[in-house]
């Protein structure tokens, strides 16, 4: 099983929607955890970090659930600009590990 | 402040010939890291480094060598490449190892062995 595992998508979501994607971990030891956006061709970035009491950034939002090791991210009322990949990261023990991705479509 | 900068941005090489990446930071980072992003595999590391002088193994450092002799740069190098190379190379770096911290990654590296 992979550390961290993230449903490739497309998600395919109209403009205003809202839409949430989740990232499982394997190994309880992980100690921080971080959302990464991706757009094409381009290097990540980070979007957010991910706290144990759940953190929002305007229309985002992330939760950590450890007991069921997964994190998500919620975007409200998506833009067409909000398309792109997002990451999933976590670390433990200073190591780093990327998810895949999962790639978001908003539709016009 | 430049960021995190990478050159050169494209490369093609033949089999067997060699290349160096250069990626440089002007932040003032500890640490710096070398990833490697192919279709379907997402982000792998090679090597990384927590400080001037100091280098070490990541995840697939198979066919690469790298070098910290200054803080701000992190050199990458393949001696001999191979097809299986093909890749987009990123560069990153980070204040820290600690529980919070943020990677700032270089804009990437295409490069393609025929």
């Amino acid at each position: 099983r992979k550390e961290v595992e993230q449903d490739p998508g497309p998600f395919n979501v109209p403009e205003g929607a809202t839409v949430a994607f989740n990232c499982t971990y394997s190994n309880s030891a992980s100690q921080s955890f971080f959302w990464y956006r991706q757009d094409c061709r381009k290097e990540p970035k980070l979007l957010m970090s991910v706290y144990s009491s759940g953190n929002e950034d305007g229309r985002f939002t992330a939760q950590l659930n450890r007991a069921s090791q997964y994190i998500s991210l919620l975007i409200r009322d998506s833009k067409l600009s909000d398309s792109a990949t997002y990451l999933c990261v976590v670390n433990r023990d200073d190591k780093i590990i990327f998810g895949k991705g999962t790639r978001l479509h908003i539709l016009p | 402040n430049a960021g995190v900068t990478q050159t050169p941005k494209f490369r093609v090489l033949k089999t067997g010939q060699s290349m160096t990446l250069l990626c440089a930071q002007d932040m003032n980072h500890e640490y710096m890291y070398w990833y490697r992003q192919d279709p379907g595999m997402g982000l792998r590391l090679i090597h990384y480094s927590v400080g001037e002088g100091t280098t070490a193994k990541g995840e697939v450092p198979d066919g690469y060598n790298v070098s910290r002799l200054k803080k701000q740069n992190f050199l990458l190098g393949l001696e001999s490449a191979a097809p299986s190379q093909t890749s987009v190379y990123f560069c990153a770096s980070s204040s820290s190892l600690s529980r919070s911290y943020e990677q700032y990654f270089g804009p990437g590296t295409r490069l393609t062995v025929t």
